[in-house]
């Protein structure tokens, strides 16, 4: 399938600062779209899922804004604290192909600074 | 939780390796992906109700299978050095991929 990819690799913010990760994509038939958040030596962690049918969906001081136009999807994390310090991947399905992958982009590393 | 043993491997060119994966209670899907160094993950297989339900670009040597219990084994014959890497496996409720899907801590293989 088509890839899903990111516009930065590396994000550096001061704590207490709000965080924006950006990903394109250019599959136009995914429907499904999950942001997670993996933390070194550790496995991705589900932080935020999104409907294609939905532009914006907000969890606790996460939201992830959907842009179907222009096949862009973002997560805004508000107050980033230090555990927030990760590496974020967003990733893409569609479930209308048969297929029941998920496609990963390559990741955007967050670091926060004290 | 999603369990998955061993922690770390490693295995020389040429040997084949086993990859064990509980999935978390009430889940019926297991995906297995392939996350290289400083890459996102990457689908291997997915198996529904024991049953292979997609497969992604990987060649033969790649095997898997999912057991009653809805555990499974990712099987990897013949080994590369670039078959290094983080092998994830997630589970989920239900075959619609959409369900979220969680993710053990994975099994660090290294080739040599």
């Amino acid at each position: 399938g088509e890839s899903v990819g990111l516009h930065l690799p590396t994000l550096s913010v001061q704590e207490g600062d709000n965080s924006i990760i950006n990903c394109a994509y250019s599959n136009s038939a995914s429907d499904y779209f999950i942001w997670y958040k993996q933390e070194s030596g550790k496995g991705p962690q589900f932080i935020i899922d999104i409907r294609s049918n939905m532009d914006k969906r907000q969890g606790q001081r996460v939201t992830v804004l959907l842009n179907k136009t222009v096949k862009h999807l973002s997560l805004q994390i508000a107050a980033t604290q230090p555990g927030d310090s990760a590496v974020y991947f967003c990733a893409e399905t569609e479930s209308g192909a048969g297929s029941y992958q998920l496609t990963f982009g390559k990741g955007t590393k967050l670091s926060v600074i004290p | 939780g999603v369990t998955q043993s061993p922690t770390h491997l490693i295995k020389t060119r040429g040997q084949q390796v086993t990859l064990r994966c509980s999935s978390q209670s009430g889940h019926n899907t297991v995906s297995w992906y392939q996350q290289a160094l400083g890459q996102g993950p990457q689908f291997i297989f997915q198996y529904y109700e024991k049953e292979e339900r997609g497969r992604g670009n990987f060649p033969d040597r790649f095997s898997a299978r999912q057991f009653p219990n809805y555990s499974s084994e990712l099987n990897v014959n013949a080994l590369l050095l670039g078959d290094s890497a983080l092998y994830l496996c997630a589970s989920s409720q239900g075959g619609d991929s959409r369900r979220t899907q969680y993710f053990g801590p994975g099994t660090r293989l290294t080739v040599l």
